[in-house]
């Protein structure tokens, strides 16, 4: 289908490994969206681009945590140093422009050991 | 910080019984309640996008209705079946600058029992 992916799916990570995450949106749409869910929790907004811009990164948890869409399309989450308190759904998804109807992937469950 | 909250946490129900379910949100501040479906394994799927007060909006048979005033919404499913078993999130999207962004409840997990 023409939905969100996102890859890998699962990802195992020794503590202090660095990782990086994959979301691929759905084609032509202009915003994408990262959030992390925590056991327990819902999801929590952490970074928003618009394009290639990244407009909102308030929700990034510490400066170990960085996202990026260069082309406008692909956008790759990287976690440096990864701590146990990281693992969590990591959750993309994308919409056809500003505060429209978001289309999630469906995740990548990361776990720190 | 918004604070929206779910409630039951968890639902067990025959297949048959109708259930329903609350989300509560900060009614100042309103945009959007988006109605989301997650089942295992899979990607949430968007149910309703909810902006009027008073709005009622039905997906076979499922149904939504949104009290802006007052700060919930409802979900009802009727005849619930198994292939309805899932989490089911509620998000509200402030008005403002950051109403694109979603701010989730922790979710209502329902199983449907056979």
């Amino acid at each position: 289908g023409a939905g969100v992916s996102q890859s890998p799916r699962y990802k195992v990570a020794k503590r202090g490994q660095d990782v990086a995450l994959r979301c691929d949106p759905i084609s032509g749409h202009v915003s994408l969206f990262w959030y992390q869910q925590a056991l327990g929790q819902g999801p929590e907004f952490l970074t928003y681009f618009q394009n290639e811009a990244q407009l909102d990164k308030s929700g990034l948890p510490s400066d170990r945590f960085f996202a990026e869409r260069p082309e406008g399309s692909v956008s790759t989450l990287k976690i440096q140093r990864t701590q146990q308190e990281d693992s969590a759904v990591y959750l993309c998804a994308s919409s056809w422009r500003f505060a429209s109807e978001q289309f999630f992937g469906p995740g990548t469950r990361l776990t720190v050991l | 910080i918004l604070n929206v909250e779910q409630s039951p946490q968890s639902l067990h129900v025959q297949e048959g019984d109708s259930t329903n379910f609350t989300c509560s949100f900060p009614s100042s501040n309103f945009y959007a309640l988006h109605w989301y479906r997650w089942e295992t394994a899979k990607s949430p799927e968007a149910l309703f996008v909810m902006t009027l007060n008073g709005d009622e909006k039905k997906k076979g048979r499922i149904s939504a209705t949104l009290n802006t005033k007052e700060g919930y919404s409802y979900l009802y499913i009727k005849g619930s079946q198994p292939e309805d078993s899932a989490t089911y999130l509620c998000a509200l999207a402030g008005s403002g600058a950051g109403s694109y962004q979603l701010t989730f409840g922790k979710g209502t997990k329902l199983s449907v029992i056979p």
